[in-house]
């Protein structure tokens, strides 16, 4: 049971315009959400978080979007730069756990050509 | 400061020999998970360690698979008799505290491939 999805395997971008990367998750309790970047041959980087007391966040070029009706949420890259192009991976946390246990998506791989 | 920490960085190994895979989690990290990512997947969890308290070990996916974390740092996750559904990146990643909605960070991975 896939509680947290990325419907989009991958995506690409012309550097200058937005890229939208997309996260479905079907668990009522995840109360925390986080998008982590992720270069071949490297571990995973956070990127941002959003609580679910809140329906945007914003950190310079990222601003995620949560839909909580909808159990969906968005990370929107503005503008895109070929440096962003890696595997992005959208990851939930259970609030009814005691601690920071992430359920992850399977990925989108973003590709910004020049 | 120095990130977390993962050895080897690749590992081969033939079905049925036994590997163990080490983390060193960022210093002052109390908080420590092991994840696995299967080809096309996404990261699984396995196991969880917060200071000296009693491991969550609800991911592991068989009794083949155990961790340990010494004296509250140094992690070891051990696979017996492996297999090659085993084969994966094993991701390991440690937090300040381990409480809810604190940033985890992880380490490269050590990258598994069972013959």
């Amino acid at each position: 049971d896939q509680q947290v999805k990325q419907n989009s395997p991958s995506l690409s971008v012309q550097e200058g315009r937005i890229s939208i990367l997309n996260c479905d998750y079907t668990n009522s309790m995840f109360d925390y959400f986080l998008w982590y970047k992720k270069y071949p041959a490297e571990g995973p980087t956070f990127l941002i978080s959003i609580s679910s007391i809140k329906d945007k966040n914003e950190d310079g070029r990222f601003t995620v979007f949560l839909n909580k009706s909808a159990k969906h949420l968005s990370l929107h890259i503005v503008p895109s730069q070929p440096g962003d192009s890696a595997v992005y991976f959208c990851a939930a946390s259970d609030g009814g756990t005691s601690y920071g246990k992430l359920t992850f998506g399977q990925g989108t791989i973003l590709t910004v050509h020049p | 400061g120095a990130g977390v920490s993962q050895s080897p960085s690749n590992k081969v190994t033939e079905k049925g020999k036994d590997v163990e895979l080490r983390c060193d989690p960022i210093s002052g990290h109390t908080a420590l998970y092991w994840y696995r990512q299967s080809l096309g997947q996404g990261l699984e969890f396995l196991i969880y360690f917060q200071g000296n308290s009693a491991p969550d070990k609800s991911g592991l996916p068989s009794d083949r698979f155990s961790a340990e974390r010494t004296g509250g740092s140094v992690s070891t996750l051990t696979i017996q008799r492996t297999q090659q559904e085993d084969s994966a990146v094993y991701l390991c990643a440690s937090s300040l505290a381990g409480q809810g909605q604190e940033t985890q960070y992880f380490g490269p991975g050590t990258r598994l491939l069972v013959l």
